[in-house]
Formats: structure tokens, sequence, C-alpha cells
């Protein structure tokens, strides 16, 4: 079993919808949370950060981490066809460890 | 540059030849990272630097790989030997390490054994 488990997709929505995008990890010493964007044929980006259990906003995004769970959430709001891309989530036990990342998960958002 | 360079960016090689992959991260990271991304894959961690020493270089897949860095900033990752499924994107990426968990990548060395 994989430390981090993520629906590899693909991922189809029309352009406006709400997005939902998940993972599940077995290893309760993370608590470092993260989102990364990677566009095709270029290199991750990062998205959002959480630390611990909680929300964290930043304008269409929302990032949502339950601990008690093992379970991350992503949600885009009002999405738009520059949103298609592969979305990683992350997740470290550590400040400055190393990033144990899921699979990916391909999202389209058609116009 | 302000962000993760990496070089070559593309390179194909027979399989059998050797080959290096170079990593310049953001200047007053002492932190890098070196992950894998096959294709339809996600990132697979290979080996973690903070300054020239490697504490964590529990991913390389085989002795056939190595990597050093020096002088706290280049890295050089190599494959010895490659075969087939070398194939694969090789992302680098930096941060500030202890100081915080933000790592920054840079565009990868897509590496082709033919």
């Amino acid at each position: 079993q994989k430390e981090v488990e993520q629906d590899p997709g693909p991922l189809s929505v029309p352009e406006g919808a709400i997005v939902s995008l998940n993972c599940t990890y077995s290893n309760s010493a993370f608590q470092y949370f993260m989102w990364y964007r990677q566009y095709s044929r270029k290199g991750p980006e990062l998205l959002m950060y959480t630390y611990s259990s909680g929300n964290k906003e930043d304008g269409r995004f929302t990032a949502q981490v339950d601990k008690s769970s093992k379970y991350i959430s992503l949600f885009i709001r009002d999405s738009q066809p520059s949103d298609s891309a592969t979305y990683l989530c992350a997740m470290s036990a550590r400040l400055g460890g190393k990033l144990i990342f899921g699979q990916g998960t391909e999202l389209s958002v058609k116009p | 540059g302000a962000g993760v360079s990496q070089s070559p960016s593309n390179k194909v090689t027979e399989k059998g030849k050797d080959v290096e992959l170079r990593c310049d991260p953001i200047s007053g990271h002492t932190a890098l990272y070196w992950y894998r991304q096959s294709l339809g894959q996600g990132l697979e961690f290979l080996i973690y630097f903070q300054g020239n020493s490697a504490p964590d270089k529990s991913g390389l897949p085989s002795d056939r790989f190595s990597a050093e860095r020096t002088g706290g900033s280049v890295s050089t990752l190599t494959i010895q030997r490659t075969q087939q499924e070398d194939s694969a994107v090789y992302l680098c990426a930096s941060s500030l390490g202890q100081s915080g968990n933000t790592i920054y990548f840079g565009e990868g060395s897509w590496l082709t054994v033919v």
C-alpha cells in the first residue's frame, strides 16, 4: 500500500464547475500538507500549503485537512480552462523533510 | 537565475551509457531534492541533501544511481549503465530546509534511454 493515495482521474468538468480533488494517507506522522499544480512538460508549482488540520482559502482555492480521517482535499471554485493541469498532493512529517507525493489527478476544464 | 535550473532539459542516450544531470538550486536554499516522475506517475523521491551531506538517500533505486552536491549549491545526479526503465523526468527541487517547507521545482531533465 502506498503512503499516499490519489485518484489519477482523468477528471473532466465544464467551465464554472466546483472541482473536488482528494488524497488519503496512512502515515499519522504527516503534519505538513501541500497541493502542487503541474502543467504539461513543466515542473510542479506550489498552490496551497497547510499545517495540521483545518481549512485554508486562497482565492478560488480551498484546502482542507482532516488528520483524524487521514484525508485531504482541494476545492476549486468557478473552474477555468486555465486550471486544466495535473494536481498533486504532497505531505511530510517534519519541516524541511522529504515530501511524499500522490500520483496526481489530471483535470480538464472544458469551455 | 531566480528559480531552480536544470540541465540538460532533454537527453536521449543509448542503453548502457552513463548520464549526468545537473541542478542549480535557488540561491541560499540549503536543502536540495531529486525526484523522478515516470509517464503518468507521481513523483518518486530519490535523494535529499542538506548542505553537502545526504541524510536521506533511501529512494535511489539501485547502485547505478548516485548523486553529489558540492559547495552547498550545485548537485549532479549520475546514472551509470542506463537501462530503458530509467527513462523518466528527473526533477530537482530546493528549499530553505528546516527554515521552511516550501519546495520549489525546476522544469526537469527529460531522459530517454533507447
